[in-house]
């Protein structure tokens, strides 16, 4: 599986902008970009995910370098709410016979300061 | 609501007891996903399923078995429980290959 890096923690001030790098070097054509984060006591949740364009929500934006080899998550204007572990993950579109478990790493803990 | 309804929130039980976990996914996902969240070992992906099928497994132990009902829903069954085995225990849904997992708020399971 091809890997993602990213850094161990972050910390912004609220309502600033949050800037969350993802290094994936390996990363295959077919692979798309995931992010999730993880808040405290509860699930994973989807944030935003992209190919090679870069991609904007209501929860974030996706800045994927033309290489494919890195990407950022952009958080507008961080909340409180917004501290949790943030996870930069690679699907593949096309996995064989549809076997396509994510796997995290250890992901980014964002600490937002008041 | 995620969409995912995972029963029970909490489970206390002893060593060596066995335990099931039930999973019912987002309506019009075919794909059941399990995921153990330990303290030491972050998210660790266990198995996956799609319509009724295994598909892919992960670092599951022989300890524990999962399947997916013809309704969609998904039980993982836990048995010979160790103080290891004390975890998070997540199920997601998707469709296969596009968009993203939906994640339900988790079982926590406490062996003592």
């Amino acid at each position: 599986d091809a890997k993602t890096t990213q850094p161990n923690s972050m910390e912004s001030n609220e309502e600033e902008p949050v800037h969350l790098p993802c290094n994936h070097s390996t990363i295959s054509g077919t692979d798309y970009i995931h992010w999730y984060r993880q808040l405290p006591s509860q699930g994973p949740e989807y944030v935003i995910h992209g190919l090679t364009s870069n991609v904007n929500n209501r929860m974030a934006s996706l800045a994927i370098a033309e290489d494919r080899k890195s990407s950022t998550l952009i958080l507008h204007r961080a909340t409180l709410r917004d501290a949790a572990v943030y996870y930069c993950i690679l699907r593949d579109q096309y996995s064989g016979g549809g076997a396509d478990g994510l796997t995290f790493g250890k992901g980014t803990h964002l600490i937002i300061q008041p | 609501d995620s969409g995912v309804t995972q029963t029970p929130k909490h489970l206390i039980t002893a060593t060596g007891q066995r335990v099931t976990l039930r999973c019912s996914p987002r309506s019009g996902d075919l794909s059941v996903y399990w995921y153990q969240q330990s303290l030491d070992q972050g998210l660790q992906f266990l198995i996956q399923y799609y319509n009724g099928e295994e598909r892919a497994k992960g670092n599951i132990l022989e300890r524990f078995s999962a399947q997916q009902f013809p309704d969609l829903h998904s039980e993982l069954n836990l048995s010979s429980l160790e103080l290891g085995d004390s975890a998070l225990y997540f199920c997601a849904s998707s469709v296969v290959g596009f968009g993203g997992y939906t994640f339900g708020s988790g079982t926590r399971l406490t062996v003592v």
